[in-house]
């Protein structure tokens, strides 16, 4: 099985910093890699997929790269709204996400 | 717009069973494949299942297989989880979750709004 490691755990941050979320994966996966934003309550909802590619409606603030086995999502500079957790998921084998990265207010 | 709406969650004893079911709107739900991912109370996402648009292929992680089965009714545009033995660590919201465009691969563009499962005594 593949696994995916995310650091760091939590991230404290404040509104207008720039923010970068680490996933690294047991083995290579290639491109398949997902990114998801989670609210306390709700539904994840996808940010980017295949490593680098925004998913339609959201916010060009965030990015995504990497490929093989270490993939980086930053966001350029944090908004009131980003204060999340963040997963990343591997599809290469359908499929495994991260534990998590929780942004939290500094 | 797309709809998932999960039912069927509650509380279980130890050893017991539960259907879930998923009723699906506003996409060809006959053209995905279809998941079920949970969410432990406080604790990350884990893949469950998954099948492919007409059912011939279903993969599970591997704690939940023999125990859960996925099927789907492309008819009633529904998908479903019938989980049997379940275990004090089946506690979870349960989400129905489709692939974001067809046979895009296992990540999820569209998600329903989850079923909580509480399995106790």
């Amino acid at each position: 099985d593949i696994q995916m490691t995310q650091s760091p755990s939590t991230l404290s941050a404040s509104v207008g910093d720039r923010v970068t979320i680490t996933c690294r994966a047991s083995q290579s996966i290639s491109s398949w890699l997902a990114w998801y934003q989670q609210k306390p309550g709700k539904a994840p909802k996808l940010l980017i997929y295949r490593a680098s590619s925004l998913e339609s409606g959201v916010p060009s603030r965030f990015s995504g790269s990497g490929s093989g086995t270490e993939f980086t999502l930053t966001i350029s500079s944090l908004q009131p709204d980003d204060f999340a957790t963040y997963y990343c998921q591997q599809y290469n084998s359908c499929s495994t996400f991260g534990q998590g990265t929780k942004v939290e207010i500094k | 717009e797309v709809q998932l709406v999960e039912s069927g969650g509650g509380l279980v004893q130890p050893g017991g069973s539960l259907r879930l079911s998923c009723a699906a709107s506003g996409f060809s739900f006959s053209n995905y494949w279809m998941s079920w991912v949970r969410q432990a109370p406080g604790k990350g996402l884990e893949w469950v299942a998954n099948i492919k648009q007409d059912g011939s292929e279903k993969y599970y992680v591997d704690s939940v297989k023999g125990r859960f089965t996925i099927s789907r009714d492309n008819a009633k545009n529904s998908l479903y989880l019938q989980m049997d033995s379940l275990r004090a660590e089946d506690t979870a919201v349960y989400y129905c979750a489709g692939e974001s465009a067809i046979n895009s691969g296992c990540y999820y563009g569209y998600w329903g709004q989850g079923t909580l499962v509480t399995v106790s005594s």
